[in-house]
């Protein structure tokens, strides 16, 4: 079975913390993106990752493959990172690019 | 990055009509579109998985009369959700892939019947 846990499922920070989010697969999945949607509902996608780590700006995404665990850093965290932050496993048996969800974790960053 | 773009953006419509919301890649052809509903506060749902030229695949629980898609070209595919319901209030995203590793997501619909 394709699952993918997420945690926190809240997060609050001051702004200019450092952030992470964690998230957990199992062993069908073989990539993980993590996605941000923002209050109207768009998702944008941030990272793909099936090993070692990205970084873009202020993100960060690192994956364990052993471990099979992923998390999404922010540093100087900013008002205007607050956000759903959703990490979605690849499925390893799909041609097509199925993708299972997390639950998603709310980032709300203070000023 | 690529775009993948929704119409309409929101709807409000009465029980019992039937609503169409077009999903299209701007600047790349989509040989795979999937179609999810969100849930206030949870994630998002796989509903079907659609591909240019051929039936959808739906997911267990999905009633394929009830959500009809049709992927008519490689750029467009629409879900009409037939004889709407207020239980059918939900937020419909689709996304579009150009490979197995890479999707882009829709900006949503909103679909609110009365």
């Amino acid at each position: 079975k394709n699952e993918v846990e997420q945690s926190p499922q809240n997060l609050t920070a001051q702004e200019g913390e450092f952030i992470t989010i964690n998230c957990s697969y199992s062993v069908g999945i073989s990539a993980l993106h993590w996605l941000q949607q923002h209050p109207g509902g768009g998702i944008v996608s941030l990272f793909m990752l099936s090993s070692g780590k990205k970084k873009h700006g202020r993100l960060i995404a690192t994956i364990n493959i052993q471990e099979k665990h992923s998390s999404l850093h922010i540093t100087a965290s900013h008002p205007r990172d607050s956000a759903v932050y959703i990490c979605a496993g690849l499925d390893r048996g799909s041609t097509l690019g199925r993708l299972y969800f997390g639950r998603g974790t709310q980032l709300t960053v203070w000023p | 990055g690529a775009v993948v773009s929704q119409h309409p953006s929101r709807v409000i419509c009465k029980s019992g009509t039937s609503v169409k919301i077009e999903c299209r890649s701007l600047d790349f052809q989509a040989t795979t579109m999937f179609w999810y509903r969100q849930f206030p506060k949870q994630s998002l749902m796989l509903m079907a998985t659609s591909n240019e030229g051929s039936k959808a695949t739906y997911e267990q629980g999905v009633e394929k009369d009830k959500f009809l898609i049709n992927h008519a070209s490689l750029t467009l595919s629409t879900l009409t959700v037939t004889s709407a319901h207020p239980e059918d209030s939900s937020f419909y995203i689709c996304s579009a892939t150009q490979g197995r590793e890479t999707q882009y997501f829709g900006p949503g619909t909103r679909l609110l019947v009365l």
